[in-house]
């Protein structure tokens, strides 16, 4: 158990369309994090909130917000999206520093038509 | 991020040791090398992680050159299930972030 939770597990959308991909941690630790994995590649970074109400961007932030209001969640909001974004997305979470494992959840596998 | 440099790809027969190899020429003092695996389908999962000296878990081993330019992932007996995605991954002592490379496919034939 990562004690860590994606939702939607699937999703198709169109261009254009806003977009929010959610992300749960029952773990109560500092750090989540979003990541984007295209096929066949390794995962790039997104935002990620070291606790609630502070935020950081990633190596590939454009097109993507975030908030974190609370610890335990981490939504990923695509405010216009572009076919360019078909991706799956994975959320992770961690205690901090560069010692602690990131705990990741099952991903969410987004299709932008 | 100091980069790391892995083979695209490896292959093992079930109930083998298997030997994963990273380089990171350009490491600092204190960055720690950490690996991931990434089953198919499925998001990444911690393997190991270590700073001067070898490290054993119960999952892997973790071989550290003395000059830590060099590392080794060592599976000590590769089972079909542990074929998948394996990355090396500096991180800063200071840092919460990890640095996806493309990693190496690791094909465990029965």
């Amino acid at each position: 158990d990562a004690g860590i939770t994606q939702s939607p597990r699937y999703k198709i959308t169109e261009t254009g369309r806003q977009v929010t991909l959610m992300c749960h941690q029952t773990w109560s630790h500092s750090y989540m994090f979003w990541y984007r994995q295209d096929l066949g590649h390794g995962l790039r970074l997104i935002y990620y909130s070291a606790a609630a109400d502070i935020t950081d961007k990633g190596e590939v932030p454009d097109g993507y917000v975030v908030s974190r209001s609370k610890t335990e969640n981490f939504p990923l909001t695509l405010e216009s999206a572009t076919r360019s974004q078909t991706s799956v997305y994975f959320c992770a979470q961690s205690a901090g520093g560069a010692y602690n494992e990131q705990f990741f959840g099952p991903g969410t596998r987004l299709t932008v038509l | 991020d100091a980069k790391t440099t892995q083979p695209n790809s490896m292959e093992s027969n079930e109930e083998e040791p298997v030997h994963l190899p990273c380089n990171h020429s350009t490491i600092s003092g204190t960055d720690y090398i950490h690996w991931y695996r990434q089953l198919p389908s499925q998001g990444p999962e911690y393997v190991i992680h270590g700073l001067t000296s070898n490290v054993n878990n119960r999952m892997a081993s973790l071989a550290i050159a003395e000059d830590r330019k060099s590392s080794t992932l060592i599976l000590h007996r590769a089972t079909l299930r542990d074929a998948a995605v394996y990355y090396c991954i500096l991180r800063e002592t200071s840092g919460s972030r990890l640095t996806f490379g493309e990693g190496t496919q690791l094909t465990v034939n029965p």
